[in-house]
Parts: C-alpha cells; sequence; structure tokens
C-alpha cells in the first residue's frame, strides 16, 4: 500500500475485554515493529518482526501481549484481560530492512481506551 | 535502561531559528534519528546520524557529537507549520531495530 494503515484507528473497550488490533505494512517492507506511545511521551518499543518472525519482544508490558506475523505482511497485536493502564496509542511501523539507516515509516496508530 | 533528554517545550517566532538539544546515556550507539510529530499524527522521520558533524537537509540540519553524546537539530526560517513535537530517537545495536526515543520536543512558532 501506499503507507502503513492500523486498524481501528479508536478502540474503547472494558476492563477484562480482549482486543486485537492490526497493522497494514507497507507492501515492500520485511520489517515491523509495535509501539505504545503514552500522550505527551515518545514511543515505547513492545516488539518487532522481521517478515514472519518475531526475533524481539522485549518490550511487551506483559504475557497479556502477544503479536502475530503469519505471513509476514499484516500484523495484529492482541491484548488479553485489558487493564485501564493498558489505554495509550498503539503505533506500528514498518522499514524496507532493518539495518543501517532504513526509515522507520509509523501508521496512525489505535487510541485504546479501557473504561 | 536507555536515557534520552530533550527539552519538554520551545517557543519561537516565524522566521526565526530554533535549536532543539538532545543529549543521550545508552548502552551502545548505532544511530540517531529525528522525527516530527504534528499534533493527532504519526511521528514522520527528519534525519538521520550515525558520524560526527552536521547533516544539512533545507531547512533543516541534524548535528552529531558520539563522544558527548549530544545532537541538535536545527530548524532556520520558521514557519507556522512547524509547530509540531519533535522526537530524538536512538538505535544503540548495530542489528538491534529498535529505536528508544525521547519524551518529545514541542515547539510553538508564533507570527
Amino acid at each position: 500500500g501506499a503507507g502503513v494503515s492500523q486498524s481501528p484507528r479508536y478502540k474503547v473497550t472494558k476492563r477484562g475485554q480482549d482486543v486485537t488490533l492490526r497493522c497494514d505494512p507497507i507492501s515492500s517492507h520485511a520489517t515491523l515493529y509495535w509501539y505504545q506511545q503514552a500522550l505527551g511521551q515518545g514511543p515505547e518499543f513492545l516488539t518487532y518482526f522481521n517478515y514472519e518472525a518475531q526475533p524481539d519482544k522485549s518490550g511487551l508490558p506483559s504475557d497479556r501481549f502477544s503479536a502475530e506475523r503469519p505471513e509476514g505482511s499484516i500484523s495484529t497485536l492482541t491484548i488479553q484481560r485489558t487493564e485501564q493502564r493498558d489505554s495509550a496509542m498503539y503505533r506500528c511501523a514498518s522499514s524496507f530492512s532493518s539495518g543501517g539507516t532504513d526509515t522507520q515509516y509509523f501508521g496512525p496508530g489505535t487510541r485504546l481506551t479501557v473504561l | 535502561g536507555q536515557n534520552i533528554d530533550q527539552p519538554t517545550e520551545m517557543t519561537a517566532t516565524e522566521g526565526a531559528i530554533v535549536q532543539i538539544n538532545c543529549t543521550y546515556q545508552t548502552s551502545g550507539f548505532n544511530g540517531l534519528f529525528w522525527y516530527q510529530q504534528h499534533a493527532g499524527e504519526a511521528p514522520t522521520f527528519l534525519s538521520y546520524n550515525v558520524l560526527d558533524g552536521l547533516e544539512e537537509k533545507g531547512r533543516f540540519s541534524s548535528f552529531l557529537s558520539r563522544s558527548k553524546g549530544y545532537s541538535y537539530l536545527l530548524l532556520k526560517e520558521l514557519q507556522m507549520k512547524d509547530s509540531a513535537s519533535y522526537l530524538c530517537a536512538v538505535r544503540t545495536r548495530r542489528n538491534d531495530y529498535k529505536l528508544s526515543f525521547g519524551a518529545g520536543t514541542t515547539v510553538t512558532v508564533r507570527a
């Protein structure tokens, strides 16, 4: 696609519910990243994929968070048993590869609100 | 953890120059990025430095001193549309793809 897209753009859920967020990266991009961004802060790394492999998930806050990219393109981030502290903007980014000067292009984000 | 510091806010006048400083203390260093983020929008890439010195790109320039753990982004001939948050981000290892971001500097350009 022309840019990174994410859906839904806004999600409101009740505490304890599961949510799944979707990211569709730029079509030629091998590497996909998930970040969490609190209001007034910079993005915080959650995890990344190189094609379908997930070499680093060190930033996932707890085992309630998981991510997949089964066919090396679209990715989903799932949060189980949501808590109010999970409320944040979740941003996806993609890059052509993973090294050097490769720029990460960010999507518009999903604003998650947990009531 | 990684420590990346930048001022919270800066205000400048249209047509002026503003310099946004970023200092970092990280476990390693393999490149520093600057991103611009308008309110409610996604961050967009501005510049990348991995070697010491100045990189110029139109009205924007970025400087890096690895020995001092210091970078700055210079915005010249400020325009109203430059009002945004500017994020400094560091890649700490060659094969470590994630970026560690600072909290961002909100620049307000006044007429």
